[in-house]
């Protein structure tokens, strides 16, 4: 199965700045996912990326807040921008990779102070 | 709107004791089960269901879909304090995305 690299890992960020995730797959993918977990709370999409076309987002998810980027099939970028503390959570890449289960990204953890 | 729902949302045992996990969907264009176990920041593949009744194994891990009553259990025999995690299950519909349930927090005591 397909293996993702993620960072960062971790950041800490103040208020009102952006922080830019980034995905590496190690082979091609058509979709690509970016979800969310806040804080003892389940993981929420955020959009499906697509190379070539705009990000489709979720209710509640708007491209101004979370600019994302796929510039061809091993690549993606997620922005929160203008962060504030409600967006200290968990950001998750994943992909749709059949049997074998969607795999994930190994997850930046955002603290926004 | 599509929904999981999973209980117990907490479970407390000891080590040796055989737990359930359970999961429930409401889902169009459901694709596929899945089971996840999480203890750091992302979730682990356990396991994807798309056939009703088929159990599906590993180790003391096993989960079996029912397609009629939308439902899916996750069992855990012979507990160890190593299977101390949150568990996901999550259904696929037909856009690939994932509907995660709100998880179970599994604690397993020594």
């Amino acid at each position: 199965s397909a293996v993702i690299s993620q960072k960062p890992s971790r950041d800490i960020c103040q208020r009102g700045t952006s922080l830019t995730i980034q995905c590496q797959v190690d082979s091609q993918v058509t979709m690509m996912f970016w979800y969310r977990q806040q804080p003892g709370q389940s993981l929420t999409l955020i959009a499906t990326a697509n190379q070539g076309s705009e990000a489709t987002y979720e209710s509640g998810f708007v491209i101004d807040k979370f600019p994302i980027s796929r510039p061809n099939l091993t690549f993606s970028t997620l922005t929160v921008s203008n962060m504030s503390p409600e967006d200290s959570s968990i950001y998750l890449c994943s992909l749709g990779t059949g049997g074998s289960g969607y795999t994930f990204g190994s997850g930046t953890r955002l603290t926004v102070v | 709107e599509d929904k999981v729902v999973q209980s117990p949302l907490s479970l407390v045992v000891h080590e040796g004791d055989t737990v359930t996990l359970n999961c429930s969907y409401e889902v169009t264009n459901f694709r596929s089960l899945l089971w996840y176990k999480q203890e750091k920041k992302a979730p682990t593949f356990l396991f994807m269901l798309t056939s009703s009744g088929i159990e599906k194994k590993s180790g003391r891990l096993s989960s079996i879909l029912d397609k009629k009553e939308l439902s899916s259990i996750l069992n855990i025999t012979a507990t160890q304090t190593g299977d101390s995690a949150i568990y996901l299950c999550a259904s696929s519909e037909g856009a690939q995305k994932l509907v995660f349930g709100q998880g179970t927090r599994l604690t397993i005591n020594p």
